[in-house]
């Protein structure tokens, strides 16, 4: 089992839908969570931080699920520029890092 | 500008070759990364440097080697290259202050194919 698990997608909405990734993690130790986006042959990107409360920035929400060991990334009112491939970060105390592979994102005028 | 910078973005070379990345950065951070990205496998760790005297093996070490010149350069090496390396390869960086919690900073990569 990876340590880090996303489903790739690809995911394929109409603009101005809501749409939600979830990740798992097999690390019940792990500490730190992200969601990154990244722009075909591009870098990724830091969307933002996941924090054990849940957040939200704008169109973006994210959620923490500890007991179930998964969060989660909610797209609200999706434009076309929110397509991409959104990476789930995993933090395990120290250095380790563990990035999944990535959902693929789609969105269609 | 951008905060970190790599060279060269594209690399085409042929195998048994040596080649270096380097990796430039102006944020300030003590932590630096390399990484490779190959399609449906994500990235993953080469080699990461949390200060200028502390160099650790990442999950896929073999073939590479790194040198952190500075605080703020931290350059890749491949010392001689096979084709199963081509790949589009990150430089990272991340504070150090209250580590576990700081995200990681990419520079724009570099595609390095090898023939």
């Amino acid at each position: 089992r990876k340590e880090v698990e996303q489903d790739p997608g690809p995911f394929n909405v109409p603009e101005g839908a809501t749409v939600a990734f979830n990740c798992t993690y097999s690390n019940s130790a792990s500490q730190s969570f992200f969601w990154y986006r990244q722009d075909c042959r591009k870098e990724p990107k830091l969307l933002m931080s996941v924090y054990s409360s849940g957040n939200e920035d704008g169109r973006f929400t994210a959620q923490l699920n500890r007991a179930s060991q998964y969060i989660s990334l909610l797209i609200r009112d999706s434009k076309l520029s929110d397509s991409a491939t959104y990476l789930c970060v995993v933090k395990t105390g120290g250095f380790k890092t563990i990035f999944g592979a990535g959902t693929r994102l789609f969105v269609k005028a | 500008d951008a905060d970190v910078t790599q060279t060269p973005r594209n690399r085409i070379t042929k195998t048994g070759k040596r080649i270096m990345l380097e990796c430039s950065q102006t944020k300030g951070h003590d932590r630096m990364y390399w990484y490779r990205q190959d399609p449906g496998l994500g990235l993953r760790l080469i080699y990461y440097s949390f200060d200028v005297k502390d160099i650790n093996k990442g999950e896929i070490s073999d073939g590479y080697s790194v040198s952190r010149q500075a605080q703020a350069k931290f350059s890749l090496s491949l010392e001689s290259a096979i084709p199963n390396q081509t790949a589009l390869y990150f430089c990272a960086t991340s504070d150090s202050q209250d580590g576990s919690y700081q995200p990681q900073h990419f520079g724009d990569g570099t595609r390095l194919s090898i023939l």
